[in-house]
């Protein structure tokens, strides 16, 4: 049973280019969510989506925006992309809210040159 | 605004003996603990949990301990095993601060053979 699927799982994009990850949720799972973790930090809350709407979102731009399609699996799009947008990104999928725990992917390596 | 503090960047222990990880948070809202272990070049993985209801949760060779009126919570490891050897990432949510979960920055745990 395939766990979180994410893809690519590194990229190299250029300052002001926009970017579009990846992610197949758990399966069984419906709901997925995105975080950000910069190199020694911990994961940052970006969004959450259930039923193909943005549930939640956190402390993060419009520049930031995503899409949970029919069959739950999820995409993150980052536009104008800035130097400090450099890092992890980690799909989550969950059922419900997720409240007892996430099951997380892999990542996305993301470096902005 | 860092909600969710890991203040031991690393830990070294020997195979054997206990390893203790800490982790504090501000938010008196939060009302669920969770403990993830994350190795290199894969997604953190859900180690443990415990609700705000109890102070103790054991599963296996992992405790986590909570004491509310601290805001403080540990991860108890024991025996400590080489395998062991990981980022440790506390987080925190509840129903009031809604869907997120809140990472502190993590512990690196070495488990010396």
């Amino acid at each position: 049973d395939a766990g979180v699927t994410q893809s690519p799982t590194h990229l190299i994009k250029t300052r002001g280019q926009q970017v579009t990850l990846r992610c197949s949720p758990k399966s069984g799972h419906d709901t997925v969510s995105w975080y950000q973790q910069a190199l020694g930090q911990g994961p940052q809350f970006i969004f959450q989506y259930y039923e193909e709407e943005e549930r939640q979102r956190g402390n993060f731009p419009d520049r930031f925006s995503g899409h949970q399609f029919p069959n739950y699996s999820s995409e993150l799009n980052v536009n104008a992309l800035l130097l400090g947008d450099s890092a992890l990104y980690l799909c989550a999928s969950s059922s419900g809210q997720g409240l007892y725990g996430y099951t997380f992917g892999s990542g996305t390596r993301l470096t902005v040159v | 605004d860092q909600q969710v503090k890991q203040n031991s960047p690393s830990l070294s222990v020997q195979e054997g003996r206990i390893s203790i990880l800490n982790c504090d948070y501000t938010n008196s809202m939060f009302d669920y603990f969770l403990w993830y272990k994350k190795y290199p070049a894969e997604g953190p993985t859900f180690l443990i949990s415990i609700s705000s209801i109890k102070d103790k949760n054991e599963d296996g060779r992992f405790t986590v301990f909570l004491n509310k009126s601290a805001k403080h919570l540990s991860l108890h490891i024991v025996p400590s095993q080489p395998g062991d050897s990981a980022v440790y990432f506390c987080a925190a949510s509840g129903q009031v601060v809604g869907n997120q979960f809140y990472f502190g920055t993590g512990t690196s745990l070495t488990v010396i053979p």
